[in-house]
């Protein structure tokens, strides 16, 4: 099992550009997350999808999108990037019924907005 | 919300002493409690966690405790080596979905 992935692994984008970070799981997990990690903090939660088809809110929601494609996707959207969205980018997924809810992370995206 | 928070914010110890985490929470359902070790450009991984019907838990070097009432909770590492020297987050967990709010964390250095 390759558990959770994304891509791209680096991207530097331009204040304005848009993108979209890819994460997929193969884990048959129900839930996935989307944390951000600016320099020595701590992962605040984005987006999270309980199951296929839900999305909520996060911590930090604004100046971002998400959907939740199928069971295994979960896509993060930039529509407009701003440089304050520079960090590191998580997925995470997680099975409630195994570990109580243990949250297994991809290995991340590192953004630069100029 | 919930609301976490991690001290201390870096501890650095010799080798074979014993390093110790605290955090407390503010949402009393949270009941699901996971600590993650990351290391430097690496994701975080998962080191041990606790279930709110549950006080104490060890594996090996590591244990964690958990006090409801005072809501907070801790992580012991004894014999502390080299290669424990990482971050080290806590976080709690509540809902049907697993929606988890981590601590800022703790850099922990280890001297040999």
């Amino acid at each position: 099992n390759a558990g959770v992935t994304q891509t791209p692994k680096f991207q530097v984008l331009k204040t304005g550009q848009s993108m979209t970070l890819q994460c997929a799981q193969d884990m048959n997990h129900n839930s996935m997350y989307w944390y951000r990690q600016d320099p020595g903090m701590g992962l605040r939660l984005i987006y999270y999808s309980a199951s296929e088809g839900t999305t909520d809110k996060g911590e930090v929601p604004n100046g971002y999108n998400v959907s939740r494609l199928n069971k295994r996707e979960f896509s993060l959207r930039l529509e407009s990037a701003a440089p304050s969205q520079t960090s590191v980018y998580f997925c995470a997924s997680s099975e409630l019924r195994v570990g109580f809810g243990t949250q297994y992370f991809g290995p991340g995206t590192r953004l630069t907005v100029l | 919300g919930e609301n976490v928070e991690q001290h201390p914010s870096t501890l650095s110890v010799q080798e074979g002493d014993s390093a110790v985490i605290k955090c407390t929470y503010s949402d009393s359902a949270s009941n699901y409690f996971p600590w993650y070790k990351q290391e430097l450009g690496k994701r975080p991984q998962l080191i041990i966690d606790i279930r709110s019907n549950v006080g104490e838990k060890k594996d090996q070097r590591i244990a964690v405790t958990l006090n409801k009432t005072a809501k907070h909770f801790s992580l012991h590492i004894t014999e502390t080596q080299p290669e424990d020297s990482a971050v080290y987050f806590c976080a709690a967990t509540s809902g049907a979905a697993g929606k988890s709010t981590f601590g800022d964390g703790t850099t922990l250095t280890v001297k040999p």
